[in-house]
């Protein structure tokens, strides 16, 4: 069973609005973190924001945002305020507390990634 | 900059034969992790190093290996190379074993013609 879904293959936004990425994942631990990257075309993988499973805030971090509904198993990510330099892939990925065995120790599991373009 | 550095960062090598990637992880981290990305099979976890021992392992195949060394610096060995083997790989690194944020390096691509 996939444990990270991004339902949106590509998404488009005017630049200076809000754009809101979708993540859902699916785990039984209680104790989980959750992330979001960016790809550029240049391929490096940028760390944007991390939420806890226990953390009761949504966390920020300058125009990112991550909109965390624990019961709905959503860890979505919103942009405020677009710039052209913010098209790129962006993938939602979990880390699972200990998994069976105890083996589960801080490995990221992705999903699929969203295409983010900014048009002016 | 994320501080975790990768070298290569081009390889372009022929099938069967066996190359070596490096990575060096941010100064003070403990932990570090080997994802492959492909166009079919997305980003997938390799392998995790901890302190120079194995921690945990991915959809990693045999012919795939790595090592962390003393000062931390980790190498992963791919050998008998495949058309499909043609990827990123990217390394990660964290300070702790499993907890707090993962930062990538700029990955190595691979090419196997």
């Amino acid at each position: 069973a996939q444990k990270i879904t991004q339902t949106q293959p590509g998404m488009f936004v005017q630049e200076k609005e809000a754009v809101t990425l979708d993540c859902t994942y699916d785990t039984s631990d209680q104790s989980y973190g959750l992330f979001w990257y960016k790809q550029p075309s240049s391929g490096e993988m940028i760390f944007l924001i991390y939420q806890g499973s226990y953390d009761e805030q949504n966390a920020t971090e300058g125009r990112y945002s991550l909109n965390f509904q624990k019961a709905r198993k959503s860890a979505n990510l919103v942009i405020s305020a677009s710039q052209l330099g913010d098209s790129a892939m962006y993938f939602c990925a979990m880390r699972e507390g200990q998994g069976a065995g105890g083996t589960s120790y801080g490995k990221l599991t992705f999903g699929q990634g969203t295409i983010l373009t900014v048009h002016p | 900059d994320s501080g975790v550095t990768q070298t290569p960062k081009h390889l372009i090598t022929a099938t069967g034969q066996r190359v070596t990637l490096r990575c060096s992880p941010r100064s003070g981290d403990l932990s570090v992790y080997w994802y492959q990305q492909s166009l079919d099979q997305g980003l997938q976890f390799l392998i995790q190093y901890y302190n120079g021992e194995e921690r945990a392992k991915g959809n990693i195949l045999e012919r795939f290996s790595a090592q962390q060394f003393p000062d931390l610096h980790s190498e992963l060995n791919l050998s008998s190379l495949e058309l499909g083997d043609s990827a990123l790989y990217f390394c990660a690194s964290s300070v702790a074993g499993g907890l707090g944020e993962q930062f990538f390096g700029p990955g190595t691509r691979l090419t196997v013609l």
